[in-house]
């Protein structure tokens, strides 16, 4: 089965600062990652991808996230942080070999605080 | 182009009542999930569905529940005789197809039930 596991469920860091989210990832196959953001009483919006092509994701916002397989890790990175990058990180495991079915294995999470 | 729409995007229902939630999915895509947020969680899936077709509703609970997206018109999740732990955001997603991962999403349905 797959999963992921999002490593820190609050993190903090000031604005202009670097972002770290970590995520590990189980699967037993090539896996499809991503990472989505959801703001306050909003949607889900696709930050990044990684499916089997480049490790190194470069995704929206400034945002890029490194597949390492050999770590079992998809982290999300971002150089500076911005007031606006404040909201929840999920890190999405594809179940794309569980049968007919594309379905979408969410974390639990990762509530993201930018201090001015 | 459109994105994904739900609505209403906010439903109020006291216990007993029944709950629809619709969803219409981007122009081209024929694929449409239901995934629900509980307070304090991540998304967790509940079904997929095909025009016409339910594929996969391992997500679903066994009582109460159901969807459905006929050939006209946006795909429907039900809740019958709702009850307080049904309280949730429900998020539809569509793709185009099996192959293409990215799964768009709507801005979701909060449901409260009083």
């Amino acid at each position: 089965a797959q999963s992921v596991t999002q490593l820190d469920s609050h993190v903090s860091v000031s604005e202009g600062t670097p972002v770290l989210l970590r995520c590990n990832y189980s699967s037993s196959y090539s896996p499809s990652l991503f990472w989505y953001v959801q703001h306050p009483n909003k949607g889900l919006q696709l930050l990044l991808k990684y499916t089997s092509a480049a490790t190194l994701v470069k995704g929206i916002n400034g945002f890029e996230a490194e597949f390492k397989k050999s770590e079992t890790s998809f982290h999300l990175t971002k150089p500076s942080a911005h007031m606006s990058d404040a909201a929840e990180y999920f890190c999405v495991v594809s179940d794309r070999y569980g049968g007919a079915t594309n379905k979408l294995i969410f974390g639990t999470g990762t509530l993201l605080a930018v201090q001015p | 182009n459109a994105g994904v729409m739900q609505n209403p995007r906010h439903l109020v229902r006291r216990r007993g009542q029944e709950a629809r939630l619709r969803c219409s999915p981007m122009k081209g895509h024929s694929h449409v999930y239901w995934y629900r947020q509980l307070p304090e969680e991540g998304l967790k899936f509940m079904v997929y569905l095909q025009k016409e077709n339910i594929i996969d509703e391992s997500g679903m609970p066994k009582e109460r529940f159901s969807a459905e997206f006929p050939k006209e018109g946006p795909s429907i999740l039900r809740i019958q005789q709702v009850v307080r732990g049904d309280s949730a955001a429900y998020f539809c997603a569509s793709s185009e197809g099996l192959d293409y991962n990215e799964q768009f999403f709507g801005p979701g349905t909060r449901l409260t039930v009083l």
